[in-house]
């Protein structure tokens, strides 16, 4: 069955400084892979996806993504953390052919001024 | 303004009461689609749906109908709730492209339930 794990339930950052949020999947096959965010008291928002075109995937608001085929990860990166980046954030996966998405059980982003 | 809509946006109710959670869309997706989210467990699917008339289990769906008599709606109920279907909800709605559903899901703000 396809999986997501996502390494960290929570992550704590000073402003400013970079923030890395790490995911693997199963390697069944090659997925598609989704970094949502989710914002207190919001629903989710796309912030990148990957689809098979570069590995390197950039999203909103400064963000981007690194698929590691080799590592089965799909790694989100900031350079710069922002107090408006903390949130819940969510990877997930999409296999072929299938309708589903399965979703990391998240990590909590915390950004210290 | 393109969105999804859902109600209410919170509920208390009691074991066995029947309830129903409303979902609309109005950006004539033809994908459609229910989440709980429970923490460190983020969010599992319970019921989808491709079309109107047409639906499928999702991970969870034990306790829950759903129906697709629309496009545009897509009622969540829970026919007898039990504690356990304590939770919070999301109703989320794509385009399908090429046989599958465009990735980029559009979600509701969520229906915090709580049944005692």
């Amino acid at each position: 069955a396809q999986s997501v794990t996502q390494l960290d339930s929570h992550v704590s950052v000073s402003e400013g400084t970079p923030v890395l949020l790490r995911c693997n999947y199963s390697s069944s096959y090659s997925p598609s892979l989704f970094w949502y965010v989710q914002h207190p008291n919001k629903g989710l928002q796309l912030l990148l996806k990957y689809t098979s075109a570069a590995t390197l995937v950039k999203g909103i608001n400064g963000f981007e993504a690194e698929f590691k085929k080799s590592e089965t990860s799909f790694h989100l990166t900031k350079p710069s953390a922002h107090m408006s980046d903390a949130a819940e954030y969510f990877c997930v996966v999409r296999y072929p052919n299938d309708y589903k998405l399965s979703f990391g059980a998240g990590t909590t982003v915390t950004v210290r001024a | 303004e393109a969105q999804v809509t859902q109600n209410p946006r919170y509920l208390i109710t009691v074991t066995g009461k029947k309830l129903t959670v409303t979902c609309s869309q109005n950006m004539n997706h033809e994908y459609m689609s229910w989440y709980r989210q429970d923490p460190g467990l983020g969010l599992r699917q319970i019921y989808y749906s491709m079309n109107v008339e047409v639906t499928d289990k999702g991970d969870v769906p034990e306790g829950y109908k759903v129906s697709r008599k629309e496009k545009r709606n897509f009622p969540l109920i829970l026919e007898s709730p039990s504690p356990n279907q304590t939770s919070l909800y999301f109703c989320a709605s794509s385009l399908r492209s090429g046989g599958a559903i465009n990735e980029k899901l559009f979600f509701g703000s969520g229906t915090q339930l709580s049944v005692l």
